[in-house]
């Protein structure tokens, strides 16, 4: 059961320059969704999809771009990183009656830009 | 906008001992509430839901309780062990037309159980 899985999961930039991560999930869910998380703050809502084709904006959604082209898919773009985009990202999917089925999460992704 | 807090933000514990986390939030209009666990390293295992029509879920050792009118939920484990050293998040789920499953997350607790 591969479930959520998050590529890469180290990366270190410098700043200024682009990078994408990628989530793929094998269970057939529709809503998708990248957070972050720092030390201290929790884990805050980037940005989420509904379906194929469709995105939105979360709670921290500056200086990130996100795309899903496929259902199993869910891209998060870097297009010029800055120092305070280093965190831990973490991609999570649910199904459509998701509002009493739990998220799953994958292992994350632990950026550092320099 | 929801708000979640988490106390204590660290706790130590003695092998062996039940112990209580507790979360609070700002917006009773939520349509369940989650625990989670976080091991160093890796993401996030959902450890119970509580709907927000339920009053407690339990799985195991584990037990968690929710009162929407006060904005409380706390998680009970009991008999801890060493294996339940980890971090401790809860998490808000959002009601609302376009909440689509989204999560408010607390900051989390440190567990740390001592043989």
């Amino acid at each position: 059961n591969a479930g959520v899985t998050q590529t890469p999961k180290f990366r270190v930039l410098k700043t200024g320059q682009s990078m994408t991560l990628l989530c793929a999930q094998d269970m057939n869910h529709e809503y998708m969704y990248w957070y972050r998380q720092d030390p201290g703050m929790g884990l805050r809502l980037i940005h989420y999809s509904v379906g194929e084709g469709t995105t939105a904006k979360g709670e921290v959604p500056d200086g990130y771009n996100v795309s899903r082209l496929k259902k199993q898919n869910f891209l998060l773009g870097l297009e010029s990183a800055a120092p305070s985009q280093t965190s831990v990202y973490f991609c999570a999917s649910s199904p459509r009656t998701g509002y009493n089925q739990p998220q799953h999460f994958g292992d994350g992704t632990r950026l550092s830009i320099l | 906008k929801q708000e979640v807090t988490q106390i204590p933000a660290a706790l130590s514990v003695p092998e062996g001992e039940n112990l209580v986390l507790n979360c609070s939030f700002t917006d009773s209009a939520i349509y369940n509430l989650q625990w989670f666990r976080q091991d160093p390293g890796k993401g996030l295992t959902s450890l119970l839901l509580i709907q927000s029509s339920q009053r407690e879920q339990t799985s195991g050792r584990l037990n968690a309780s929710l009162d929407k009118s006060s904005g409380r939920s706390t998680l009970y484990i009991a008999a801890s062990q060493p294996g339940d050293s980890a971090t401790y998040l809860c998490a808000a789920g959002n009601a609302g037309g376009t909440s689509y499953g989204k999560l408010t997350f607390g900051q989390g607790t440190i567990l740390t159980v001592h043989p």
